[in-house]
């Protein structure tokens, strides 16, 4: 079945540094990919998404690359703020069934 | 327009006992499926249901069950509560027939099992 592997956080940062989390993930075919953002106690947001190869999504100063050859997604951030402390987390979607599979999200920690 | 939304938001059962959980979907969308995520873990896929029939279903035992109605809401119910069903349940909406659509969740439902 399809899989998801994510960095463990949790990852902390100070205000305006560069963010990286790795998401590589094991699926069949060439599913959609999606990051989604936790905050706490709340459901989860749709943060962006790519539907096929080459495809970068980008929202709010965050941005991903669908990578095919190595079924990567890395989501990246130029200057993190301390409102962006929440729980990351990357999911392929089966195209045809609309099911998304989850790792276990990476928690990013800001710091003033 | 509103997006998906759940009820209730939090409740309290006692071992043994039943639970439904409640969703509306999206304006628009026609598929509705449920995923559980225990404290500190991500969300696990119960199953989905499109055209009130259940289309896909993840490793849950028969203790989960669902329905969908003609206005494409759908409920969540769970028999024999256990301890361990204690966790956030999600519902998410989506369109199928869209290639590469967006799923939405809603805000969960918090179950507590005592």
């Amino acid at each position: 079945g399809d899989s998801v592997t994510q960095m463990e956080g949790p990852v902390t940062l100070s205000e305006e540094a560069f963010l990286t989390i790795n998401c590589t993930y094991t699926a069949t075919g060439y599913p959609s990919l999606f990051w989604y953002v936790q905050y706490p106690g709340e459901g989860l947001q749709l943060l962006l998404k790519a539907t096929k190869a080459d495809d970068k999504g980008s929202n709010k100063g965050f941005e991903a690359t669908y990578r095919k050859e190595t079924t990567s997604f890395h989501l990246e951030k130029g200057s993190v703020q301390v409102s962006d402390s929440a729980v990351y987390f990357c999911a392929p979607a089966r195209n045809a069934g609309n099911m998304l599979t989850f790792g276990g999200g990476t928690r990013l920690m800001v710091k003033p | 327009d509103a997006g998906v939304t759940q009820s209730p938001t939090h409740l309290i059962k006692t071992r043994g006992q039943q639970v439904t959980l409640r969703c509306s979907p999206k304006s628009g969308h026609d598929t509705v499926s449920w995923y559980q995520q225990a404290l500190g873990q991500g969300p696990q896929f119960i199953f989905q249901y499109y055209e009130e029939e259940e289309r896909q279903r993840g490793n849950f035992p028969d203790r989960f069950s669902g329905h969908q109605f003609p206005n494409y809401s759908s409920e969540l119910n769970v028999n024999a509560l256990l301890l361990g069903d204690s966790a956030l349940y999600l519902c998410a909406s989506s369109h199928t027939g869209t290639s590469g659509n967006t799923i939405y969740f809603g805000e969960g439902s918090w179950l507590t099992v005592v």
